[in-house]
């Protein structure tokens, strides 16, 4: 069973498009986040939710916009696609839970969305 | 704000050998959470080892283990016996405790290209 699972793997799309990209994990983990990876290999973090609960809000422009029904799925919806955007999109979540939470454990990763905007 | 420095942009290693990754980190927490995660090309990003700031052994996970210097805020990873599978992109990550709702920010070094040749 995947612990962590984004679809789809691979998004290729015009300039001005709105896309989405789903992800789900069952490990009962309670935080679920979205990083982003450049062409350059750095992982940035985007946003982070505990229990349904925006948590983390990076300097993301207003056209990303997370959205989690449940503790367990964390989508991201992208309006007015950019050539910028352009990158992997990781999925992730942890163990964190309460409102100090347990550090230390890491994440769990999806396998990552490639976007690339045409 | 806590940054991580990977100041080897690429390493190469023979088989069989043993290849030591740097990564230095900044913070003012006493307490605290290092990781190695590693992106072989499948882009999967799979965590490697884990070391607690607050224990002085280092981290082992079979061939892997950690040189932890907490006064010099310095986490290496060593590999040894080195496999043609261990080829990939390694990060240094460390964790930052967000102070409400559980999330556990980790903040990535910009990674290191190991290539392992036969």
């Amino acid at each position: 069973d995947t612990a962590v699972s984004q679809t789809p793997k691979y998004l290729v799309t015009q300039m001005g498009n709105d896309k989405s990209i789903k992800c789900e994990q069952n490990l009962g983990h309670d935080t679920m986040y979205w990083y982003k990876q450049d062409s350059k290999k750095f992982l940035k973090i985007m946003f982070s939710y505990n229990n349904k609960e925006l948590i983390i809000n990076e300097t993301v422009p207003n056209r990303f916009s997370p959205k989690s029904p449940d503790k367990a799925h964390l989508n991201l919806h992208i309006n007015s696609l950019e050539l910028g955007d352009s990158a992997v999109y990781f999925c992730a979540s942890s163990q964190g839970t309460g409102w100090t939470g347990p550090r230390g454990y890491g994440y769990t990763f999806g396998s990552g969305t490639r976007l690339t905007v045409v | 704000a806590q940054t991580v420095t990977q100041s080897q942009p690429e390493m190469s290693v023979q088989e069989a050998e043993t290849v030591t990754l740097s990564c230095t980190y900044d913070t003012s927490e006493s307490d605290y959470y290092l990781f190695w995660y590693k992106q072989p090309p499948s882009r999967q990003m799979i965590l490697v080892i884990r070391q607690e700031a607050y224990k002085q052994q280092n981290a082992t996970e079979n061939r892997f283990s950690v040189n932890f210097q907490k006064a010099a805020k310095s986490f290496s990873l060593k590999i040894s016996d080195s496999q043609l599978g261990d080829a990939a992109m390694y990060f240094c990550a460390y964790s930052v405790g967000v102070t409400q709702g559980g999330s556990e920010k980790l903040v990535f070094g910009k990674g290191t290209k190991l290539t392992v040749n036969p």
